[in-house]
């Protein structure tokens, strides 16, 4: 079982979509939790960090729930520059390393 | 510009050549990490720095892969005798501490042919 699974998509949506992604984790330790975007053959980026008691940016909403290990993010009103993968990650509990655990990614495609 | 920076942008190399990859961190940033990606994956952990310790290596990491960070600052990643499977973008990473994301470089695609 991978450490972080995420549904690589794509999903094709229409401009002003709400889309939802999801993702697990299979370390209960895990203590820090982000979303990243990654545009094509780019970096990744830092979109939010994911808290405890939910957390929102602008159209974006993150959420987490320990007891299920599952994280997922909400667009709203999806744009066509939200077209990207959206890479879901978790920390390696183990050591102090600050090692991260990235998921496969999840492509969202947003269309005129 | 004070990103992380990754040297060469780009490198095709035949089978069997040794590669040598750079990356320049945030100068703040004591913790230091290469990634390796392939098509359709996420990154996928090599190996972490903090400060001039090497401190966690990937059981990716095979013994044709080195990487140093001599100073606490750059740190370099080599590839020897190169394999049509290591082509890969190679991504390198900072963070001023646990528990902080990361912000990473542009990577360095490596072709092997």
């Amino acid at each position: 079982r991978k450490e972080v699974e995420q549904d690589p998509g794509p999903f094709n949506v229409p401009e002003g979509a709400t889309v939802a992604f999801n993702c697990t984790y299979s370390n209960s330790a895990s203590q820090s939790f982000f979303w990243y975007r990654q545009d094509c053959r780019k970096e990744p980026k830092l979109l939010m960090s994911v808290y405890s008691s939910g957390n929102e940016d602008g159209r974006f909403t993150a959420q987490l729930n320990r007891a299920s290990q599952y994280i997922s993010l909400l667009i709203r009103d999806s744009k066509l520059s939200d077209s990207a993968t959206y890479l879901c990650v978790v920390n390696s509990p183990s050591g102090n390393t600050g090692k991260l655990i990235f998921g496969q990614g999840t492509t969202l495609q947003v269309k005129p | 510009d004070t990103g992380v920076s990754q040297n060469p942008r780009h490198k095709i190399t035949k089978r069997g050549q040794n590669v040598t990859f750079r990356c320049d961190p945030i100068s703040e940033h004591n913790r230091l990490y290469w990634y390796r990606q392939t098509l359709g994956q996420g990154p996928e952990f090599l190996t972490y720095f903090q400060n001039e310790a090497q401190l966690e290596k990937s059981r990716l990491l095979s013994d044709r892969f080195s990487a140093e960070r001599p100073k606490g600052s750059f740190s370099t990643l080599e590839i020897q005798r190169t394999e049509q499977g290591d082509s890969a973008m190679y991504l390198c990473a900072s963070s001023p501490a646990s528990n902080y994301g990361y912000t990473f470089g542009s990577g360095t695609r490596l072709t092997v042919v």
